[in-house]
């Protein structure tokens, strides 16, 4: 899978759109951008994922660059509840199974 | 629909000692895998289960093993303990193997003494 790089931390005022960045330069054809998202003392959680298109659900959305070079997990609307671990990961989906790997993620830190 | 379970959420070990911890994924999931979280290494895969069988499987020492049952239930077993095996345990539990996303547990945090 291919390796991505995240900044390690960012703030967001409440109410103010997060924009998380995802640099992926080595990614294929085949591979996948998938976010996830760890509060603290939980497991993380599933956002969103996608391949070529922008892809938009409840919680947030994603929008990856032509080139696939690199995306960016958009919340709209941050809250205090946002505050959390984001991780972008690359990854082939096939049915070799379901060994992600997490790099060091993007600290968020929504503020009031 | 109940989420995934694990237990017990908090351990305390000694070095040398072994320790079994116990995952029940969401009901119809038939995949379960194993991550281990710490300070230093993050979050790093351990092996992944689906109808009974490992299909992948971390760089870890054989020290650490897993099992899934029939019922799609899990166990992860780490035999002889060290320091360093002090971390979070999370389990993750999907319908299918490789396409799905992950539903994660909160986690067992294992302490070393």
């Amino acid at each position: 899978d291919a390796k991505t790089t995240q900044p390690p931390s960012m703030d967001c005022a409440e109410g103010r759109a997060a924009n998380l960045p995802c640099n992926h330069s080595t990614i294929s054809g085949n591979e996948y951008v998938y976010w996830y998202r760890q509060i603290h003392s939980q497991g993380p959680q599933y956002i969103i994922h996608g391949l070529k298109n922008n892809e938009t659900n409840e919680m947030a959305s994603l929008i990856i660059t032509e080139d696939r070079k690199s995306s960016t997990l958009i919340l709209p609307h941050a809250t205090l509840r946002d505050t959390a671990v984001y991780y972008c990961i690359v990854r082939v989906d096939n049915n070799a199974g379901n060994m992600l790997t997490f790099g060091g993620g993007t600290r968020l830190m929504v503020k009031p | 629909k109940a989420g995934v379970t694990q237990t017990p959420r908090y351990l305390i070990k000694t070095r040398g000692q072994q320790v079994t911890l116990s995952c029940s994924p969401i009901s119809g999931h038939r995949s379960v895998s194993w991550y281990q979280q710490t300070p230093g290494q993050g979050l790093q895969f351990l092996f992944e289960y689906f109808s009974e069988t490992q299909r992948n499987k971390g760089n870890f020492p054989g020290r650490f093993s897993g099992r899934q049952f029939s019922n799609s239930r899990s166990e992860m077993n780490v035999s002889t303990l060290e320091l360093g095996d002090s971390a979070l345990y999370l389990c993750a539990s999907s319908f299918a193997s490789g396409i799905e996303k992950l539903f994660f547990g909160s986690g067992t945090q294992l302490s070393v003494l």
